[in-house]
């Protein structure tokens, strides 16, 4: 089963300023990474799909990149509404199982 | 427009049964990947269990044995059959559509349904 790990589990940001999410995987999963948003008493929302893809009505200012086992979500120019908790997720073919990583929680310093 | 809306959550003491159902709309069920997906008060998700197009269904070891997931067709839902209820599997339960093509990412989700087990 392959494991993400998130980091850091805490960021503390102003508005305005760039976010940087990162995500490892015990081993690789290729491009095949998908990012989520999660705000307080919400369901995920996607965010990016096999690592770079930004999905529908997903602002420009988040970006995704990497392969392999090291993954980054970047927030250009943080916005009051983007403070929030980011999960990374991949999808192993088999066994068949998805994996999310811990989280990253997204708070205004 | 594409949408989940779960129900059946609820209280149920240690032990007990609960049927968890996920009604889609703007979709078919029964053409896409489908899964339930978990989230422990205050805590990170978990991946329960998946329904693929073709019927064949998986499951976390956590959940192995206890739990079914299953749909209907004529009604387009998605259910999860949960048996053998512990503290632990409390949590707020989500329904996924998996990605169309790859089905390695989860859009749209359902609102989620909170299960509460205890005495």
């Amino acid at each position: 089963e392959i494991v993400l790990t998130q980091s850091p589990a805490t960021l503390s940001l102003s508005p305005g300023e760039r976010a940087t999410l990162s995500c490892r995987a015990s081993q690789s999963v290729s491009s095949y990474l998908a990012w989520y948003q999660q705000k307080p008493g919400q369901a995920p929302r996607l965010l990016i799909y096999d690592a770079s893809n930004r999905a529908t009505g997903i602002p420009a200012r988040f970006s995704g990149s990497g392969s392999g086992t090291d993954f980054t979500l970047t927030i250009s120019s943080l916005e009051p509404e983007d403070f929030a908790v980011y999960y990374c997720q991949q999808r192993s073919n088999w066994p068949p199982h998805y994996s999310f990583g811990q989280g990253t929680k997204l708070e205004i310093k | 427009e594409v949408q989940l809306v779960e129900s059946g959550g609820g209280l149920v003491q240690p032990g007990g049964s609960l049927r968890l159902s996920c009604a889609a709309s703007g979709f078919t069920v029964s053409s896409n990947y489908m899964s339930w997906v978990r989230q422990a008060p205050g805590k990170g998700l978990e991946w329960v269990s998946v329904i693929y197009s073709g019927g064949s269904t998986y499951y976390a070891d956590s959940v192995k044995g206890r739990f079914t997931i299953s749909r209907h067709n004529s009604k387009n839902t998605l259910y999860l059959q949960m048996n053998s209820l512990r503290a632990e599997d409390t949590a707020v339960y989500y329904c996924a559509r998996g990605s169309v093509a790859t089905h390695n990412w989860f859009d749209p989700w359902g609102q989620g349904t909170l299960v509460t087990v205890s005495s």
